[in-house]
């Protein structure tokens, strides 16, 4: 199947672990995302990245540190879990970012990573 | 700052009605906007796709529009199914390459 997959599918932690969650896609994108899912459904962006170059870094706490072996691959580190960490967490991922084409824009979505910080 | 409104918050319809869901947006540089549905404890799945030069897309019964002028786009599903059931999300995506998301409408279709 082509898709974009994320590992692990739940995660639950204490408070001051450090944790990574997956992402793997196999869909031939340049362009891979974190994005944030909050309690109240907000979602909202926190890195990118294009070919293994970070183009995008929102306001996001430096506990967090994305790492991109390849680019079909972008996983999600995070130190010193706190609290407010807790969320669901969506990877994503699209053709590079300007290139024509009315489909090549179109990000595709992981089924996400419930993180719980206890 | 890109802002992303989606009124309403929730909708109810009856088994066969027509469904409008409304997304407004205030960058005027919008590169193109994107509606996703989400269930509950998925992921997005994404719909349609509208270009910053296009004025729609269909795709079976859904139907979304783009009026760049007044920072609107309306995603019309005709006939709804209890299986519509879902959240809907609009995203848009400006020149800074990042999705700026609203917070969804949740539709419900009674059978």
């Amino acid at each position: 199947d082509t898709a974009v997959s994320q590992t692990p599918k739940y995660l639950v932690t204490q408070m001051g672990n450090d944790k990574s969650i997956k992402c793997e896609q196999n869909l031939g994108h340049d362009t891979m995302y974190w994005y944030k899912q909050d309690s109240k459904k907000f979602l909202k962006i926190m890195f990118s990245y294009n070919n293994k170059e970070l183009i995008i870094n929102e306001t996001v706490p430096n506990r967090f540190s994305p790492k991109s072996p390849d680019k079909a691959h972008l996983n999600l580190h995070i130190n010193s879990l706190e609290l407010g960490d807790s969320a669901v967490y969506f990877c994503a991922s699209s053709q590079r970012p300007g290139t024509s084409g009315s489909s090549y824009n179109e990000q595709f979505f992981g089924p996400g990573t419930r993180l719980t910080v206890l | 700052k890109q802002e992303v409104t989606q009124i309403p918050a929730a909708l109810s319809v009856p088994e066969g009605e027509n469904l409008v869901l409304n997304c407004s947006f205030t960058d005027s540089a919008i590169y193109n906007l994107q509606w996703f549905r989400q269930d509950p404890g998925k992921g997005l799945t994404s719909l349609l796709l509208i270009q910053s030069s296009q004025r729609e897309q269909t795709s079976g019964r859904l139907n979304a529009s783009l009026d760049k002028s007044s920072g609107r786009s309306t995603l019309y599903i005709a006939a709804s199914q209890p299986g519509d059931s879902a959240t809907y999300l609009c995203a848009q995506r400006s020149n800074d390459y990042k999705l700026s998301f609203g917070a969804g409408t949740t539709v419900t279709v009674r059978a």
